[in-house]
């Protein structure tokens, strides 16, 4: 089941440049993603999220991106920050459909 | 801030024992589920619950494994024979809605199968 593709199992970062993590979805019937944040030993907590309807969804330093025709979303963090090293988890839903996540990505922020 | 609780934090078990994960979830949620994520790969959905009644579920939640929401407050899964395979760490979460809206979640339970 690779309905939520995270290629990028890692990314590092120098603090104070951007941070972009991509995720690509393959079923056209997702209509609402989510990105979610993940410390070791915690449960994933909520970032961000973006309606299919719309293409770009920003709160603070995170913008989430959305292009439909190629059902690809990303995360831009700007400025990152060494607080933000965690895995980062793309997740979509659709309507009667389970949440989906995708395999994450580890993003490493250096001081 | 309310949150979602699960107990055990780490359990340990034999091959074959029966597992009993418990999860409070947040008190005015409708809509509750469990995840799981073996070491190192990505976070699989197992089952979603809804007014007393499993809504979906995946091919993982096979007859090993079962939920129940026994007094209105707590949400457990058991897996009746656990398999070494079973070894994860096992996520309660809950929400308000089942579309558009984020799922919140516990700090997981550690299942190790020796």
């Amino acid at each position: 089941d690779q309905q939520v593709k995270q290629n990028s199992p890692s990314l590092s970062v120098q603090e104070g440049r951007i941070s972009i993590l991509n995720c690509d979805y393959t079923n056209s019937m997702f209509d609402y993603f989510l990105w979610y944040k993940k410390y070791p030993a915690e449960g994933p907590t909520f970032l961000i999220s973006i309606s299919s309807i719309k293409d770009k969804n920003e709160d603070g330093r995170f913008t989430v991106f959305l292009n439909k025709s190629a059902k690809h979303l990303s995360l831009h963090i700007v400025p990152s920050q060494p607080g933000d090293s965690a895995v980062y988890f793309c997740a979509a839903q659709g309507r009667g459909f389970k949440t989906i996540f995708g395999a994450g990505t580890r993003l490493f922020v250096k001081a | 801030e309310p949150e979602v609780t699960q107990t055990p934090s780490h359990q340990v078990t034999q091959m074959g024992q029966e597992v009993i994960l418990r999860c409070v979830p947040i008190s005015n949620h409708l809509y509750f589920y469990w995840y799981r994520q073996i070491l190192g790969q990505k976070v699989e959905f197992l089952v979603s619950f809804y007014n007393n009644e499993i809504s979906e579920k995946s091919e993982i939640f096979d007859d090993q494994f079962s939920v129940e929401r026994p007094d209105g407050s707590n949400f457990t899964l058991k897996i009746r024979s656990t398999k070494l395979e079973d070894s994860a760490m096992y996520f309660c979460a809950s929400s308000t809605t089942s579309f558009g809206g984020e799922l919140f979640f516990g700090e997981g339970s550690r299942l190790t199968v020796l």
